[in-house]
């Protein structure tokens, strides 16, 4: 079993759907992130969490500590939307541990 | 924008080859992280250092690869008598300490044939 889970694998929406990424983790963490990755590889910090919940624009991240679970939302998604998320818990030495990551189309 | 850079972007070279890649973090970023990437799957851990001091090393760094931050400032990965399993992008990041961020590099992708 994968120290961090992500669901769903893939998902598509039309533009202007609410969505929700899921994560599940298995280790003690000292944060967890979210991060964005576009096709050619490049990839970019969106949250980083160790409580509570986190806005930035159309990207909301929650995170409950005691089951080891966070959602990423994104409201009103857009076409520029589609990337691959992926969800990564961080440890004392802040090395990374990352799921498989969500790819996500948004449709027109 | 001094982001972190690698170099080269794409290697391709055949079974047996040695090839080193390199890695510029940003400059005020005392720690440097590198991950590797096959397709389809979620980054992996490969090792990272603090300043020039190489901290952790995973169990996927073989023999065959080393890491070096000379002077902490860039760093360079190395593999040798490289294997067809190891193609895959090979990301950099460093750290701000300020954010607990890690910032990405867009990768060096090696392909062995």
């Amino acid at each position: 079993k994968n120290e961090v889970e992500q669901s769903p694998q893939n998902l598509t929406a039309q533009e202007g759907e609410f969505i929700t990424i899921n994560c599940s983790y298995s280790v003690g963490i000292s944060a967890l992130h979210w991060l964005q990755q576009h096709p050619g590889g490049g990839i970019v910090s969106l949250f980083m969490l160790s409580s509570g919940k986190k806005k930035h624009g159309r990207l909301i991240a929650t995170i409950n500590i005691q089951e080891k679970h966070s959602s990423l939302h994104i409201t009103a998604s857009h076409p520029r939307d589609s990337a691959v998320y992926i969800c990564a818990v961080g440890d004392n030495t802040d090395k990374l541990i990352f799921g498989t990551g969500t790819r996500l189309q948004v449709f027109p | 924008d001094t982001g972190v850079s690698q170099d080269p972007r794409h290697k391709i070279t055949k079974r047996g080859q040695n090839v080193t890649f390199r890695c510029d973090p940003i400059s005020e970023h005392n720690r440097l992280y590198w991950y590797r990437q096959t397709l389809g799957q979620g980054p992996e851990f490969l090792t990272y250092f603090q300043n020039e001091a190489q901290l952790e090393k995973s169990r996927l760094l073989s023999d065959r690869f080393s890491a070096e931050r000379p002077k902490g400032s860039f760093s360079t990965l190395e593999i040798q008598r490289t294997e067809q399993g190891d193609s895959a992008m090979y990301l950099c990041a460093s750290l701000s300490t300020s954010t607990d961020t890690q910032y990405f590099g867009p990768g060096t992708r090696l392909t062995v044939l």
